[in-house]
């Protein structure tokens, strides 16, 4: 299966609002509302930011939120702040009944 | 509040199997409700699901590792383990248990239940190291 693809870096200035995109198939993010997408500080476990697409758990910033579009799913930060600067991943179910993850996007919070 | 601990050697020989487990702490691993997964980064890269694991035994894997991977449950322990033979350098990396999100779907007449991706259950991880 394959990785889905993510932009390798996106920066942004404290207080702006930046977009990461994860791109796949109509059998995977296209097909089905199973998109989550994690946090990874450096030398830490993921952390889930959103589910299911668009689904916020509880305790996560509503400068968070998530979208789908197509075979495009979206990850969206407002405000900026420098605790955001981390990786970011995607993950989606797929037809095949299983999990793919997406490559990793690096945010710099310049 | 529910805690997930990987355990195993943290260097391994080539050719020879990788071995984990995860041990879940408050909560049950026979719930209805979750898979339990492994999920694998290779030093400074991405993130790669390796296998999923239903309390009654159902497992699904990554097609890339599926002919060298094996994933058991042992519920009277509440853990799950993970079985990875004839390891390369290629699989050095941190082993990451998770508990992963469940959908029901029907096939014909039969039930399943599929894994999703993983939840907010990580645990912290544990660098296993492929070398002579």
């Amino acid at each position: 299966q394959s990785a889905l693809t993510q932009p390798a870096s996106v920066s942004g200035s404290p207080g702006q609002s930046i977009t990461i995109s994860c791109t796949g198939t109509s059998s995977d993010v296209g097909g089905y509302n199973y998109v989550s997408w994690y946090q990874q500080h450096p030398g830490k476990a993921p952390k889930l930011m959103i589910s299911d697409v668009s689904n916020r758990p509880s305790g996560v910033s509503h400068r968070f939120s998530g979208s789908k579009s197509g075979n495009t799913a979206s990850l969206t930060i407002s405000g900026l702040q420098a605790e955001d600067e981390a990786d970011y991943y995607c993950s989606s179910y797929t037809s095949s009944d299983t999990v793919v993850f997406g490559g990793g996007t690096k945010l710099t919070v310049v | 509040q529910l805690q997930l601990q990987e355990s195993g050697p943290g260097l391994v020989k080539p050719s020879e199997t990788l071995s984990l487990t995860c041990t879940v702490s408050g909560g049950s691993i026979s719930s209805s409700s979750y898979f339990w997964g492994w999920i694998r980064q290779p030093p400074g890269k991405g993130l790669e699901w390796i296998g999923s694991i239903y309390y009654s035994g159902s497992t699904y894997y990554n097609p890339s590792l599926k002919s060298r991977v094996t994933i058991s449950v042992d519920t009277s322990k509440n853990q799950f383990s993970l079985k990875l033979t004839s390891v390369t350098a290629a699989d050095t990396a941190v082993y990451y248990c998770a508990r992963q999100g469940t959908k029901i779907t029907m096939y014909g007449m039969v039930t399943l239940r599929l894994p999703l991706p993983p939840t907010d259950s990580w645990g912290q991880g544990t660098l296993v190291t492929v070398s002579s």
